[in-house]
């Protein structure tokens, strides 16, 4: 099925560990965005990407780092890994313009992440 | 600063009636709002946007309203089933932003027989 394709579903990471999240989408979009989501927090912006080869830092940045060198890949990088970035990450992606009116965002299922 | 408000209390009703959900935001200039449904585990799932010059959307048994001098959309689902029961989110794009949208934290609403 056409998606959004995040791995891996579960990590358990041990403070200052590194990891590397994979984005992947098939549907030509030249969006992608990165998300977390934290309990009353909702979901927050970390970083995005307009198209291959761009990236530009959202909400929350600290911390992580990303790269679109394919427009179908977005991946995030935790150099260090922190007790505060125990979360659930989102990919999105978008078509942009005004193709985005009619079908909006579309998310992978996401990746829990605890870091211990 | 710049706040998206839904109620964060869940919302429950009976089956059939219409839930009633609500999106408040200050400090935005949105070009257009986007509803979101979450269900448990799973990534958000696009339901519905409108544009800042409409006032009303339709699909199916949804109804969305957008009112800019408010600062308000309201989220309406009828003849509700307990297959709605979600969480619901609200985003908007603020004008001339390249298309990132910001996320209310959502309500969940419980749909009961």
């Amino acid at each position: 099925n056409a998606g959004v394709t995040q791995t891996p579903k579960f990590r358990v990471l041990k403070t200052g560990q590194s990891m590397t999240l994979l984005c992947a989408q098939d549907m030509n979009h030249e969006y992608m965005y990165w998300y977390r989501q934290d309990p009353g927090m909702g979901l927050r912006l970390i970083h995005y990407s307009v198209g291959e080869g761009t990236t530009a830092k959202g909400e929350v940045p600290d911390g992580y780092n990303v790269s679109r060198l394919k427009k179908q890949n977005f991946l995030l990088g935790l150099e260090s890994a922190a007790p505060s970035q125990t979360s659930v990450y989102f990919c999105a992606s978008s078509p942009g313009g005004t193709a985005m009116l009619f079908r909006g965002y579309t998310f992978g299922s996401g990746t829990r992440l605890t870091v211990v | 600063s710049q706040k998206i408000e839904q109620n964060s209390e869940a919302l429950n009703i009976q089956e059939g009636k219409t839930a009633t959900l609500t999106c408040n935001y200050t400090n935005y200039s949105p070009a257009y709002l986007q509803w979101y449904r979450q269900d448990p585990g799973r990534g958000p799932v696009f339901l519905l946007l409108i544009r800042e010059n409409e006032k009303e959307k339709r699909k199916e048994r949804l109804k969305v309203t957008f009112d800019t001098t408010l600062k308000q959309s309201l989220f309406h689902i009828t003849a509700s089933q307990p297959a709605d029961s979600a969480t619901y989110l609200c985003a908007l794009e603020d004008t001339g932003t390249a298309s990132k949208l910001t996320f209310g934290t959502g309500t969940r609403l419980q749909v009961t027989l």
